[in-house]
């Protein structure tokens, strides 16, 4: 499978817990992104990277979030000290470039969801 | 930041029937997409529209960027049970960030 892949699936934690998921890209796609889902809502942007470079974070990546994309291949993403509102779907998805800019298309990973109790 | 608004948030289909859904938007996108999300999965890409009035089809599915820049519908013809799922909008504004709709969830009528 060549796709976006996530792990884990799914992660239950205990509040105050810390929590990473992981994301590999589609190969050669310079773009990663991260979204997050809660029920009944379309996915809300939280950050991306362009190769290995972290270019924006949005205001609901507060500072209990850190992401990061070593070497420009896959991310991780890592909650600390976890509250019940971080429970929600954690989206990766990955973007081409074509010559010279990238397409406006996202490929999505199957997700992370995370259950804080 | 950019809010677009999906409707129906729901509707029921019957096998056969050609079904419609529509995202609006209070500001200008460059691009629109629209996705399909089954329950515990990501979002699929369907279609992308990069030119406003673009008529694009992908199989059954037909979709339109508007005139204005403002707005996208969807249309599923011919209907089948495995349409069923989430449809959603995505408006992409500048060169790297997609703002989505809250969802169209496509049901199979009873």
């Amino acid at each position: 499978d060549t796709g976006v892949s996530q792990d884990p699936r799914h992660k239950i934690t205990k509040r105050g817990q810390n929590v990473t998921f992981r994301c590999d890209p589609i190969s050669e796609h310079n773009r990663l992104y991260w979204y997050r889902q809660t029920l009944g809502q379309g996915p809300e942007f939280l950050t991306y990277f362009q190769n290995e470079a972290q270019l924006e974070k949005s205001r609901l990546l507060s500072d209990r979030f850190s992401a990061e994309r070593p070497k420009g291949s896959f991310s991780t993403l890592e909650i600390q000290r976890t509250e019940q509102g971080d429970s929600a779907m954690y989206l990766c998805a990955s973007n081409p470039r074509w010559g010279t800019t990238n397409t406006g298309e996202l490929f999505f990973g199957e997700g992370s969801r995370l259950t804080v109790l | 930041g950019q809010q677009l608004n999906q409707s129906p948030q729901s509707m029921f289909i019957q096998e056969g029937e050609d079904v419609s859904m529509n995202c609006t938007s209070s500001s200008i996108f460059n691009t629109w997409l629209w996705y399909k999300q089954d329950p515990g999965e990501g979002p699929v890409l369907l279609i992308a529209l990069y030119k406003a009035g673009e008529l694009t089809s992908n199989g059954r599915l037909t979709a339109q960027f508007g005139i204005t820049r403002k707005d996208s519908f969807l249309n599923i013809s011919a209907s089948i049970p495995s349409d069923v799922g989430i449809y959603f909008c995505a408006g992409q504004f500048n060169d790297y960030k997609l703002s989505f709709g809250a969802g169209t969830t496509v049901t199979v009528r009873a």
